[in-house]
């Protein structure tokens, strides 16, 4: 099957960017997701991009696409602690998303 | 704004029991999911259905049973409840269409003791 990798954990300071990457297998991959987790809750979509753009952003978050790597990154500016969560990089082929097993993010003063 | 609910966010279970997990969706999407959530292993897929009445296993499916009786609603049955079984269930839905986005309910956090 396809794989989805991501690192487990990421610590930040309050203030700063945080960068969670995320690589995939499927070149065929139509749309890539970041979906996050807060405490004790479902998941919620973030942000996506289609397969066909390199870059997208949308107010503090940046989302960066390098197809020939394989490599999906989500860039959060100026990190608070209410971005503390599990952040979800998935790939849709078809309609049953491949998901990554999700990037803790901790956000400390 | 597209909504799906969960009958319960907390449950406790024995060994043994018959377990209920409710979902339902309220935007007339074709696909609904449900997954379970474990520490360092992310989302599982359990089952899945595309349409009323339409069901496929997903990874893990052992051990686990599914309904879809009307659109709206997509039932997971533990019939023989067990402690490997402990865990988070997220049920989600999806309109039809490649790479369509999914939306989560809130979870249900089964304990079977």
């Amino acid at each position: 099957g396809e794989d989805v990798e991501q690192s487990l954990f990421l610590s930040v300071r309050e203030g700063d960017s945080s960068v969670i990457n995320c690589t995939y297998t499927d070149s065929s991959s139509t749309y890539l997701y970041w979906y996050k987790q807060e405490p004790g809750a479902g998941l919620q979509l973030l942000t996506y991009i289609f397969s066909n753009m390199d870059m997208k952003q949308d107010q503090r978050l940046t989302v960066l696409l390098n197809k020939k790597d394989k490599h999906l990154s989500l860039r959060i500016a100026d990190t608070q602690t209410g971005d503390s969560a599990i952040y979800f990089c998935a790939e849709g082929v078809s309609y049953i998303p491949t998901f990554g097993r999700g990037t803790s993010l901790i956000v400390h003063p | 704004d597209v909504k799906v609910t969960q009958s319960s966010r907390y449950l406790v279970k024995r060994t043994g029991e018959k377990v209920f997990l409710e979902c339902v969706q309220d935007m007339d999407h074709e696909n609904m999911f449900w997954y379970r959530q474990d520490p360092g292993l992310g989302l599982r897929l359990i089952y899945f259905s595309y349409d009323v009445k339409m069901k496929e296993k997903g990874d893990i499916p052992e051990g686990y049973s599914v309904s879809r009786e009307k659109k709206e609603r997509f039932s997971l049955i533990l019939e023989s409840a067990s402690t490997n079984q402990t865990s988070m269930y997220l049920c989600a839905s999806s309109p039809t269409g490649v790479g369509d986005t999914q939306y989560f309910g809130p979870g249900t956090r089964l304990t079977v003791l």
